[in-house]
């Protein structure tokens, strides 16, 4: 089955500063990579999603990249704000069911 | 509004006793998941269905149990065989046939075992 590994497993960053956490992922099938956020006691929230036929997606200060060659995505979060400290998790689901398979989680925080 | 409703929040069991965990959705969504996670590590799946009256293990489904007879329904019963029970439970659901779509959370349960 799909196996994802996600790094770090912590992140601390100064206000302004960019944090950036990596995936991989094993199945080569694997087509639709997911990031979710989750606060203390709640569930998680989608952030950005990339589907495998696009290298890069934007939303203001939230970017992911795919390479599907490497079998790596990565979350790239720029100006980063208090409010952006969470748990992070990323995701993959591969062509052949309706499966999430979820990263261990990063735990980012953004210091004032 | 639409979403997935997990209740409740905090749930205590003594040991050898049975739970069940609710979670429904009013999204029309046909697929729900069962996920756990503890502190410090990812979602781990438990069990899935994709449509009614049909569902799947997941990659830790020992000592768990669920049922599908309503679609907006898709409740976990936690039994006595599940030796570490301790844990937040997250439940899931996304439109089924499309591979590419949003999955939605529920708030989670947490279960502590006293």
């Amino acid at each position: 089955g799909e196996n994802v590994e996600q790094h770090p497993s912590t992140l601390s960053v100064q206000e302004g500063d960019s944090a950036v956490i990596k995936c991989t992922y094993s199945d080569s099938a694997s087509n639709y990579f997911p990031w979710y956020k989750q606060e203390l006691g709640k569930g998680p929230q989608l952030i950005i999603d990339i589907r495998s036929n696009v290298g890069e997606k934007k939303d203001q200060r939230i970017a992911v990249t795919l390479n599907k060659t490497a079998k790596h995505f990565s979350l790239h979060i720029t100006e980063t704000q208090p409010e952006d400290s969470a748990v992070y998790f990323c995701a993959a689901r591969g062509a052949a069911g309706n499966k999430l398979t979820f990263g261990g989680g990063t735990r980012v925080l953004v210091k004032p | 509004d639409g979403g997935i409703t997990q209740s409740p929040k905090y749930l205590f069991r003594k040991e050898g006793q049975n739970v069940t965990l609710s979670c429904e959705q009013n999204l029309n969504h046909d697929a729900m998941y069962w996920y756990r996670q503890d502190p410090g590590q990812g979602l781990r799946l438990i069990y899935y269905s994709q449509i009614v009256n049909d569902f799947q293990k997941g990659d830790i489904a020992e000592g768990y149990s669920v049922s599908r007879e309503k679609k907006e329904s898709f409740p976990l019963t936690v039994t006595s065989a599940q030796k570490n029970p301790t844990a937040f439970y997250l439940c899931a659901s996304t439109p089924t046939g499309r591979v590419d779509t949003e999955a939605f959370f529920g708030q989670g349960t947490r279960l502590t075992v006293v």
